[in-house]
């Protein structure tokens, strides 16, 4: 069984700062990983995804992760918060290849000062 | 434009009556998914679909019914088993073969008894 634990359910941090969020996984396979993010009263929309091409993804809006196999970690960051960046973020491991269900992490709620 | 269409965005249930919740999408996909959203609890899948006239249970479908007679429609039905069907219901699809495939999300519908 696979399992997804983000660790802190909110994270604040102030405009212009680093924003790290964090995803740990257990899978019983090579990993298929994915962040995705949230507005309030939204549907879900896909930042990056891990397809074991490279370990440094990059994906939309200046997020990037990397996945470290010995860690089993696949943690978000972006080096510059923005106030647009507030919302919720969710990491996700597939169980395979093909059509894929996911298994969600319970989520990160980003908060942004100015 | 392609996407995934839910309706309502809000619906209220009473006690005991059979709700239907609508998802289409105009993306060809053949995968559809249906996952319930709590505070707090991240998304969790209810039933999943990879072809026409098929569906699988997902980790809590107990309550909730599904079908899949037409590929760009996979409506939901929240039945009076279901003791506590207040949540946030998110629809999606994905393509399907021998790449990675990340699901597409629907804008939701937000379920409430009254």
């Amino acid at each position: 069984a696979q399992s997804v634990t983000q660790l802190g359910s909110h994270v604040s941090v102030s405009e212009g700062a680093l924003v790290l969020l964090r995803c740990n996984y257990s899978s019983s396979v090579p990993p298929y990983l994915f962040w995705y993010v949230q507005y309030p009263n939204q549907g879900l929309q896909l930042l990056l995804k891990y397809t074991s091409a490279a370990t440094l993804v990059k994906g939309i809006n200046g997020f990037e992760a990397e996945f470290k196999k010995s860690e089993t970690s696949f943690h978000l960051t972006k080096p510059s918060a923005h106030m647009s960046d507030a919302a919720e973020y969710f990491c996700a491991v597939s169980d395979g290849a093909g059509y894929s269900t996911l298994t969600f992490g319970k989520g990160t709620m980003l908060l942004v000062s100015p | 434009d392609g996407g995934i269409t839910q309706s309502p965005k809000y619906l209220f249930r009473k006690e005991g009556q059979n709700v239907t919740l609508s998802c289409e999408q105009n993306l060809n996909h053949d995968a559809m998914y249906w996952y319930r959203q709590d505070p707090g609890q991240g998304l969790r899948l209810i039933y999943y679909s990879q072809i026409v006239n098929d569906f699988q249970k997902g980790d809590i479908a107990e309550g909730y019914s599904v079908s899949r007679e037409k590929k760009e429609s996979f409506p939901l039905t929240v039945t009076s088993a279901q003791k506590n069907p207040t949540a946030f219901y998110l629809c999606a699809s994905s393509a399907t073969g021998t790449g990675v495939t990340e699901a597409f999300f629907g804008q939701g519908t937000r379920l409430t008894v009254v």
